[in-house]
């Protein structure tokens, strides 16, 4: 079945320690992959894309996020988490040939000073 | 320039009552998209449009309608309310399919009782 998997739910770091989210998803070609972020009572804010080529893109506010087509990841990762990085993040593909984006159920990062 | 907005922000509505939540975009998407947000399951698809006029099933979409007469506004409706429909809805507009970023809206919190 198709899906998209994030499989930590709650993530806890301290500031200025290195990070890494997790997301697999399942279909049959590459789709289009996508990472957002809602921070508290606020609507969800695109940090990155990819479609195709290098295997690693940058976004907004620091974050990268490698595609790994042998692994169906498309994992983010930040070097130096701060405070304000606070939030849930979705990990969302868009299959091709299709009008939607299905999105994973999200992981609720938490940063200590 | 608003993005998109989202009317109401908040609403609490007995079993049974009806609502319409407006959505509306300033930014000429043809795209547009109604989710509804419930803990631990991510975001989930209602319905969707591609276009002045068009309408479109999502992932669930029993027990709403939804309506787009003019382009830059979307309409979701709930014709009877079930406490199953209490959830958080966001609207999202995009340019055109799914391998363009979708703009969300801030969300409207409705509660059924």
């Amino acid at each position: 079945a198709q899906s998209v998997t994030q499989p930590d739910i709650h993530i806890t770091v301290s500031e200025g320690a290195s990070l890494e989210l997790r997301c697999n998803y399942s279909y049959g070609a590459t789709p289009y992959l996508f990472w957002y972020v809602q921070s508290p009572g606020q609507g969800l804010q695109l940090l990155l894309k990819y479609f195709s080529g290098d295997t690693l893109v940058q976004g907004i506010k620091g974050f990268e996020a490698e595609f790994k087509r042998s692994q169906s990841s498309f994992n983010l990762r930040k070097p130096s988490v701060h405070w304000s990085d606070a939030a849930e993040y979705f990990c969302a593909v868009g299959p091709y040939n299709t009008d939607k984006l299905i999105f994973g159920t999200g992981t609720r990062l938490q940063v200590f000073p | 320039n608003a993005g998109v907005t989202q009317t109401p922000k908040f609403r609490v509505l007995k079993t049974g009552q009806s609502m319409t939540l407006l959505c509306a975009q300033d930014m000429n998407h043809e795209y547009m998209y109604w989710y509804r947000q419930d803990p631990g399951m991510g975001l989930r698809l209602i319905h969707y449009s591609v276009g002045e006029g068009t309408t479109a099933k999502g992932e669930v979409p029993d027990g709403y309608n939804v309506s787009r007469l003019k382009k830059q506004n979307f309409l979701l409706g709930l014709e009877s309310a079930a406490p199953s429909q209490t959830s958080v809805y966001f609207c999202a507009s995009s340019p055109a399919g799914n391998s363009y970023e979708q703009y969300f809206g801030p969300g409207t919190r409705l509660t059924v009782t």
